[in-house]
């Protein structure tokens, strides 16, 4: 099993819409979360992080938690085009190094 | 703050050289981390750093494949006798506490030919 999953997609939504992005892990004692974008050939920035159960606001942007289902998800409103990048879910686990899912591509249609 | 510093942006060896790449990390950040990326996947963590210490080197290969972070200067990772499997991108991270999240540097595009 791996450390951190998620789905690759792509994932494709129409400009406006709602984007779903998803990740489990598999480590319980994991304690922080975070979301990072990626653009095509550019190093991955951090756009969100959880540390608690339930949901987290940002702008745009909200993370949500489920420690007991070791379920991490980010949604995205009113998807711009801009938006369209390499999502990448990581989890840090208790001796400080962050694992990374393989990252979820999404496209934003205009 | 000049954020990551990650020197050179891309190298390329031909088989069996050595290459070298360096990281400084942020002003006031004392772990260092370096992954890998193939294209089109994700990070595959490699080794952890603080100063003059290796925290976690469990994602390095055990051959070819080294790295440090001294009390003065730059991490680095350097490869030895490198291969066409070597090719990817290698981006450095830094943190001045593992619990707030990393900035990434630009990265190093190694090319084997």
């Amino acid at each position: 099993q791996k450390e951190v999953e998620q789905n690759s997609g792509p994932l494709s939504v129409p400009e406006g819409a709602i984007a779903s992005l998803n990740c489990t892990y598999s480590d319980r004692g994991s304690q922080s979360f975070f979301w990072y974008r990626q653009y095509s050939g550019k190093s991955p920035e951090l756009i969100m992080f959880i540390y608690s159960n339930g949901d987290k606001e940002d702008g745009r942007f909200t993370a949500q938690l489920n420690k007991a289902s070791q379920y991490v998800s980010l949604l995205i409103r009113d998807s711009q085009p801009s938006d369209s990048a390499t999502y990448l879910c990581a989890v840090n686990r208790n001796n400080n190094d962050m694992r990374f899912g393989a990252g979820t591509r999404l496209t934003v249609k205009p | 703050n000049a954020g990551v510093m990650q020197n050179p942006r891309h190298l390329v060896r031909r088989r069996g050289q050595e290459a070298r790449l360096r990281c400084s990390p942020m002003k006031g950040h004392s772990h260092v981390y370096w992954y890998r990326q193939l294209p089109e996947e994700g990070l595959k963590f490699m080794v952890y750093l603080q100063k003059e210490n290796i925290i976690d080197e469990s994602g390095m290969p055990k051959e070819r494949f080294s790295a440090e972070f001294p009390k003065e200067g730059p991490s680095i990772l350097r490869i030895q006798q490198v291969v066409r499997g070597d090719s990817a991108a290698y981006f450095c991270a830094s943190s001045p506490d593992g619990d707030y999240g990393y900035t990434f540097g630009s990265g190093t595009r190694l090319t084997v030919v």
